[in-house]
């Protein structure tokens, strides 16, 4: 079975401080990784993914993660947050079935970018 | 290109009703997932439809059922409402390969049981 941990259920940060929002994930094969935001009322928009290559990933409004097999991690930072980056955010796998792939995702990290 | 638009975005329903959401997928995407997410907790795959077929399923009861119509719009219908089934219910659309192309979420559907 597959789980996803996100350790930290709220981040608060000041603006244009840097963040880290952690991800663990459990699987015994290769999975697919993926950060979502979720903005109050709305539906989840991808910010970044990992499938294969090269392990450091850049993704949508100056997000990024690093794949880190060996500690199965996927952490995602900024290294200057901006009041607007206030949201939650998920992390997800995908285990690789060959059908109904399915996204399984973390409880999520409340994001709280302060003045 | 449009995005996917689910109906309603808010509905009150009573233990014992049956429910029925939509989904309307974006332009070009064949295949279209369903999550649902209760409050304070992150989405939980209820099942996935390809070309009008289940395609993978999560670990739901059978009340919970769908359709997928040839112009690949969806539908989730949920029967026998318990207290427990309040929740925003996330519909996915894709191209076959999702994981690649990337899955494309509509806004939800509150749904509140009482």
């Amino acid at each position: 079975a597959q789980s996803v941990t996100q350790l930290d259920s709220q981040v608060p940060v000041f603006e244009e401080a840097p963040v880290e929002l952690r991800c663990n994930y459990s699987s015994s094969v290769s999975v697919y990784l993926f950060w979502y935001v979720q903005y109050p009322n709305q539906g989840l928009q991808l910010l970044l993914k990992y499938l294969s290559g090269s392990t450091l990933v850049k993704g949508i409004n100056g997000f990024e993660a690093e794949f880190n097999k060996s500690q199965t991690s996927f952490h995602l930072r900024k290294p200057s947050v901006h009041i607007s980056d206030t949201a939650e955010y998920f992390c997800a796998v995908i285990l690789f079935t060959g059908g109904g792939n399915k996204l399984t995702f973390g409880t999520g990290t409340q994001l709280k970018v302060e003045l | 290109e449009t995005g996917v638009t689910q109906s309603p975005t808010h509905l009150i329903k009573t233990r014992g009703q049956q429910v029925t959401l939509r989904c309307s997928s974006q332009s070009g995407h064949n295949t279209v997932s369903w999550y649902q997410q209760a409050l304070g907790q992150g989405p939980q795959f209820i099942f996935q439809y390809y070309r009008e077929e289940e395609n993978g399923r999560g670990n739901f009861p059978p009340r919970f059922s769908g359709l997928q119509f040839p112009n690949y719009s969806s539908e989730l219908n949920v029967n026998a409402l318990e207290l427990d089934d309040s929740a925003l219910y996330l519909c996915a659309s894709s191209q076959k390969g999702g994981e690649y192309y990337g899955y494309t979420f509509g806004s939800g559907t509150r749904l509140t049981v009482v």
